[in-house]
Protein backbone atom coordinates (compact mmCIF):
# COMPACT_ATOMS: atom_id res chain seq x y z
CA UNK A 1 0.00 0.00 0.00
CA UNK A 2 3.13 2.66 -0.90
CA UNK A 3 1.41 6.10 -1.58
CA UNK A 4 1.82 7.06 -5.76
CA UNK A 5 4.63 9.72 -6.54
CA UNK A 6 3.67 12.96 -7.68
CA UNK A 7 6.17 15.91 -7.89
CA UNK A 8 6.11 17.72 -4.88
CA UNK A 9 5.21 21.68 -7.05
CA UNK A 10 4.93 22.62 -10.10
CA UNK A 11 3.97 25.72 -11.58
CA UNK A 12 3.12 27.94 -15.12
CA UNK A 13 2.27 31.65 -16.12
CA UNK A 14 -1.57 32.57 -17.21
CA UNK A 15 -2.61 30.72 -20.33
CA UNK A 16 0.52 28.07 -19.69
CA UNK A 17 0.38 24.79 -19.64
CA UNK A 18 1.32 21.95 -16.79
CA UNK A 19 1.53 18.44 -16.48
CA UNK A 20 1.70 16.89 -13.47
CA UNK A 21 2.58 13.12 -13.38
CA UNK A 22 1.60 10.38 -11.29
CA UNK A 23 3.66 6.92 -11.04
CA UNK A 24 2.56 4.14 -9.51
CA UNK A 25 3.22 0.15 -10.07
CA UNK A 26 1.12 -2.49 -11.97
CA UNK A 27 -0.93 -3.35 -8.68
CA UNK A 28 -2.55 -0.29 -9.16
CA UNK A 29 -2.44 2.69 -12.01
CA UNK A 30 -0.66 0.38 -14.49
CA UNK A 31 -3.13 -2.72 -13.45
CA UNK A 32 -6.25 -0.51 -14.24
CA UNK A 33 -8.08 2.22 -15.80
CA UNK A 34 -9.73 3.68 -12.49
CA UNK A 35 -7.27 6.60 -11.80
CA UNK A 36 -8.30 10.05 -10.72
CA UNK A 37 -7.41 13.34 -9.68
CA UNK A 38 -8.64 15.67 -7.37
CA UNK A 39 -8.21 19.47 -6.67
CA UNK A 40 -8.05 21.00 -2.76
CA UNK A 41 -7.82 24.82 -2.22
CA UNK A 42 -6.52 25.53 1.16
CA UNK A 43 -8.95 24.85 3.99
CA UNK A 44 -11.58 22.69 1.35
CA UNK A 45 -13.05 19.99 0.72
CA UNK A 46 -11.26 17.94 -2.52
CA UNK A 47 -13.32 17.57 -5.31
CA UNK A 48 -13.02 15.69 -8.16
CA UNK A 49 -11.65 16.98 -11.74
CA UNK A 50 -10.44 13.49 -13.60
CA UNK A 51 -12.04 9.65 -13.45
CA UNK A 52 -11.33 6.72 -15.27
CA UNK A 53 -8.30 8.04 -16.18
CA UNK A 54 -9.42 10.66 -19.14
CA UNK A 55 -13.73 11.44 -18.13
CA UNK A 56 -14.53 14.40 -16.42
CA UNK A 57 -17.27 15.06 -14.67
CA UNK A 58 -20.11 17.72 -15.45
CA UNK A 59 -19.20 21.25 -14.89
CA UNK A 60 -15.38 20.69 -14.58
CA UNK A 61 -14.13 22.88 -17.44
CA UNK A 62 -12.04 21.01 -20.58
CA UNK A 63 -8.87 22.63 -19.57
CA UNK A 64 -8.39 19.74 -17.21
CA UNK A 65 -7.40 16.51 -19.06
CA UNK A 66 -6.34 12.98 -18.25
CA UNK A 67 -4.13 9.97 -19.50
CA UNK A 68 -2.32 7.47 -18.79
CA UNK A 69 0.66 5.54 -20.05
CA UNK A 70 1.96 2.37 -18.55
CA UNK A 71 2.49 2.59 -14.52
CA UNK A 72 2.51 6.63 -14.80
CA UNK A 73 -0.66 8.76 -15.23
CA UNK A 74 -0.81 12.64 -15.88
CA UNK A 75 -3.24 15.40 -15.45
CA UNK A 76 -2.55 18.69 -17.52
CA UNK A 77 -4.44 21.98 -17.19
CA UNK A 78 -4.33 23.98 -20.18
CA UNK A 79 -4.66 27.47 -20.37
CA UNK A 80 -4.27 28.25 -16.95
CA UNK A 81 -6.16 30.68 -14.53
CA UNK A 82 -5.49 31.69 -11.14
CA UNK A 83 -8.56 29.62 -9.50
CA UNK A 84 -6.53 26.64 -10.75
CA UNK A 85 -3.38 27.45 -8.01
CA UNK A 86 -4.16 24.22 -5.59
CA UNK A 87 -3.22 21.08 -4.10
CA UNK A 88 -4.04 18.05 -6.58
CA UNK A 89 -3.66 15.00 -6.10
CA UNK A 90 -4.28 11.51 -7.65
CA UNK A 91 -5.65 8.29 -6.43
CA UNK A 92 -5.85 4.65 -8.06
CA UNK A 93 -7.85 1.53 -7.58
CA UNK A 94 -5.54 -1.12 -6.26
CA UNK A 95 -7.53 -4.55 -6.18
CA UNK A 96 -10.35 -3.41 -3.55
CA UNK A 97 -8.35 -0.69 -1.62
CA UNK A 98 -7.41 2.75 -3.44
CA UNK A 99 -4.02 4.71 -2.66
CA UNK A 100 -3.05 8.75 -2.98
CA UNK A 101 -0.45 10.23 -4.30
CA UNK A 102 1.46 12.44 -2.30
CA UNK A 103 0.20 15.69 -3.95
CA UNK A 104 1.36 18.31 -5.80
CA UNK A 105 0.86 22.13 -5.11
CA UNK A 106 -0.03 24.17 -8.42
CA UNK A 107 1.89 27.95 -8.15
CA UNK A 108 0.31 30.49 -10.82
CA UNK A 109 3.23 32.94 -11.55
CA UNK B 1 -28.48 18.41 -3.71
CA UNK B 2 -26.41 15.54 -3.49
CA UNK B 3 -24.13 15.61 -0.11
CA UNK B 4 -22.54 14.02 2.65
CA UNK B 5 -22.06 15.61 6.08
CA UNK B 6 -20.10 14.15 8.80
CA UNK B 7 -20.21 14.81 12.52
CA UNK B 8 -18.82 12.90 15.66
CA UNK B 9 -15.11 14.53 15.60
CA UNK B 10 -13.69 15.96 18.75
CA UNK B 11 -10.31 15.56 21.43
CA UNK B 12 -9.65 12.29 22.64
CA UNK B 13 -6.64 10.53 24.50
CA UNK B 14 -4.82 8.22 23.03
CA UNK B 15 -6.05 4.52 23.31
CA UNK B 16 -9.60 6.15 23.72
CA UNK B 17 -12.75 5.30 20.76
CA UNK B 18 -14.71 7.72 18.73
CA UNK B 19 -17.04 7.18 16.69
CA UNK B 20 -18.00 9.35 13.02
CA UNK B 21 -20.87 9.42 11.25
CA UNK B 22 -21.80 10.41 7.82
CA UNK B 23 -25.38 11.04 6.60
CA UNK B 24 -26.22 10.93 2.89
CA UNK B 25 -28.74 12.95 1.15
CA UNK B 26 -29.62 13.52 -2.75
CA UNK B 27 -28.84 10.15 -4.00
CA UNK B 28 -29.58 6.31 -3.53
CA UNK B 29 -27.10 5.67 -0.75
CA UNK B 30 -28.02 1.77 -0.80
CA UNK B 31 -26.66 1.80 -4.19
CA UNK B 32 -23.43 3.24 -3.38
CA UNK B 33 -20.06 2.07 -1.85
CA UNK B 34 -18.82 4.88 0.64
CA UNK B 35 -15.27 5.72 1.98
CA UNK B 36 -13.67 7.41 4.60
CA UNK B 37 -10.69 9.25 3.92
CA UNK B 38 -8.54 11.40 6.29
CA UNK B 39 -5.50 14.54 6.06
CA UNK B 40 -3.35 14.83 8.41
CA UNK B 41 -2.66 18.49 9.57
CA UNK B 42 -0.25 20.02 6.71
CA UNK B 43 -0.06 16.08 4.89
CA UNK B 44 -1.89 14.62 1.84
CA UNK B 45 -4.81 12.74 1.61
CA UNK B 46 -4.98 9.08 2.68
CA UNK B 47 -7.68 6.04 2.10
CA UNK B 48 -8.82 4.85 5.73
CA UNK B 49 -11.58 2.48 4.56
CA UNK B 50 -13.93 1.40 1.92
CA UNK B 51 -17.48 -0.50 2.71
CA UNK B 52 -19.95 -2.23 0.27
CA UNK B 53 -23.00 -0.64 -0.98
CA UNK B 54 -24.45 -3.61 1.13
CA UNK B 55 -22.13 -3.94 3.67
CA UNK B 56 -20.55 -7.10 2.62
CA UNK B 57 -17.24 -5.74 1.69
CA UNK B 58 -15.21 -4.26 3.85
CA UNK B 59 -11.24 -3.14 2.71
CA UNK B 60 -8.72 -1.30 5.17
CA UNK B 61 -5.63 0.35 5.11
CA UNK B 62 -3.18 -1.64 6.73
CA UNK B 63 -2.56 0.84 9.84
CA UNK B 64 -5.87 0.85 10.83
CA UNK B 65 -6.74 -2.99 10.72
CA UNK B 66 -8.02 -4.35 13.98
CA UNK B 67 -8.80 -1.07 15.38
CA UNK B 68 -11.59 1.17 13.26
CA UNK B 69 -14.41 -0.77 11.78
CA UNK B 70 -16.64 0.93 9.04
CA UNK B 71 -20.46 0.23 9.49
CA UNK B 72 -23.28 1.54 7.57
CA UNK B 73 -27.09 1.61 8.42
CA UNK B 74 -28.82 1.85 4.92
CA UNK B 75 -32.48 2.71 6.22
CA UNK B 76 -30.51 5.71 8.06
CA UNK B 77 -28.83 6.43 5.11
CA UNK B 78 -25.88 6.44 7.20
CA UNK B 79 -22.15 5.07 6.97
CA UNK B 80 -20.13 5.38 10.53
CA UNK B 81 -16.71 4.85 11.51
CA UNK B 82 -15.72 3.17 14.77
CA UNK B 83 -12.42 4.35 16.12
CA UNK B 84 -10.49 2.44 18.73
CA UNK B 85 -7.19 1.96 20.31
CA UNK B 86 -6.49 5.86 19.28
CA UNK B 87 -2.75 7.16 18.55
CA UNK B 88 -1.79 10.43 18.22
CA UNK B 89 -1.10 9.44 13.98
CA UNK B 90 -4.91 8.87 13.56
CA UNK B 91 -5.39 13.01 14.14
CA UNK B 92 -6.65 14.48 10.88
CA UNK B 93 -9.54 15.82 8.91
CA UNK B 94 -11.77 12.73 8.07
CA UNK B 95 -13.83 13.02 4.99
CA UNK B 96 -16.36 10.77 4.27
CA UNK B 97 -17.22 10.21 0.34
CA UNK B 98 -19.06 8.57 -2.27
CA UNK B 99 -17.72 6.09 -4.33
CA UNK B 100 -18.45 7.22 -8.58
CA UNK B 101 -17.02 5.14 -11.08
CA UNK B 102 -13.64 3.84 -8.77
CA UNK B 103 -13.54 7.31 -7.70
CA UNK B 104 -14.39 9.75 -4.69
CA UNK B 105 -17.67 11.22 -6.62
CA UNK B 106 -18.69 13.50 -3.71
CA UNK B 107 -16.98 14.69 -0.53
CA UNK B 108 -17.98 15.94 2.61
CA UNK B 109 -16.47 19.07 4.55
CA UNK B 110 -14.99 16.77 7.25
CA UNK B 111 -14.86 16.39 10.61
CA UNK B 112 -11.63 17.01 13.00
CA UNK B 113 -10.19 14.22 15.16
CA UNK B 114 -7.30 14.81 16.94
CA UNK B 115 -5.31 12.49 19.48
CA UNK B 116 -3.46 13.90 21.94
CA UNK B 117 -2.73 13.31 25.83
Amino acid sequence: QSALTQPPSASGSPGQSVTISCTGTSSDVGGYNYVSWYQQHPGKAPKLMIYEVSKRPSGVPDRFSGSKSGNTASLTVSGLQAEDEADYYCSSYAGGNRVFGGGTKLTVL
Amino acid sequence: QVQVVESGGGVVQPGRSLRLSCVASGFTFSSSAMHWVRQAPGKGLEWVTLISSDGSNKYYIDSVKGRFTISRDNSKNTQYLQMNSLRPEDTGVYYCARDWWWAFGIWGQGTMVTVSS
